[in-house]
């Protein structure tokens, strides 16, 4: 049973950090690429990064770029978002999604998705 | 970047009936385009990708069609527990990956 559990969402001050986990028990982890999509309250989806399934490559939207940085540790089957430098624009729930990887390759659609962590950058 | 456009923003369907939703894209994306349905408080669920597949354990009263620019999901005898908000989104040229904006289908 794939299940992806995020953690870490909170109320954070404006160029503050926080880092968001996501555990990902019940799937070969190390076998599939994941994201970090969010969604600010109200509002659509907005993707934020992805990890090749070893960690060796990585991209990230615009929004974020030179802010966010999306790592994994595949030994604990864990994905990581440290979000540094944080807007009040980055306000959302965070969710960490798998990639559809087939053979290692990534898909670029989500086939599971976590529950989602709220990251609230207010004063 | 590629811009998804979905229409209409709002569908008005009684149970039992069909629903027709639209995605475009700014420019062509072939067949790599995905949909996902979104009910209040849950995170998104995979039902179509590659423009008309259908994930694991999607009904078959979801289909997918389309090619290029121009994409369409249709639900065939709505029922109770597909009113959601549905998204499409497009995988063909990235980064960045984009959603549309979202079709809200709500029960007439």
């Amino acid at each position: 049973q794939v299940q992806l559990v995020e953690s870490g969402g909170g109320v954070v001050q404006p160029g503050r950090s926080l880092r968001l986990s996501c555990a990902a028990p019940g799937f070969i982890f190390s076998d599939s690429a994941m994201h970090w999509v969010r969604q600010a309250p109200g509002k659509g989806l907005e993707w934020v990064a992805i990890i090749s399934y070893d960690g060796s490559n990585k991209y990230y939207a615009d929004s974020v770029k030179g802010r966010f940085t999306i790592s994994r540790d595949n030994a604990n089957k864990m994905l990581y978002l440290q979000m540094n430098s944080l807007r009040t624009e980055d306000t959302a729930v965070y969710y960490c999604a798998r990639d559809r990887t087939q053979g290692h390759k990534w898909n670029l659609s989500f086939d599971y998705w976590g529950q989602g962590a709220l990251v609230i950058v207010s004063s | 970047e590629r811009v998804m456009t979905q229409s209409p923003a709002t569908l008005s369907v009684s149970p039992g009936e069909s629903a027709t939703l639209s995605c475009r894209a700014s420019q062509s994306i072939a067949s790599n385009l995905a949909w996902y349905q979104q009910k209040p408080g849950q995170a998104p669920r995979l039902l179509i990708y590659d423009a008309s597949t259908r994930a694991t354990g999607i009904p078959a009263r979801f289909s997918g069609s389309g090619s290029g620019t121009e994409f369409t999901l249709t639900i065939s005898s709505l029922q109770s527990e597909d009113f959601a908000v549905y998204y499409c989104q497009q995988y063909n040229n990235w980064p960045p990956l984009t959603f549309g904006g979202g079709t809200k289908v709500e029960i007439k």
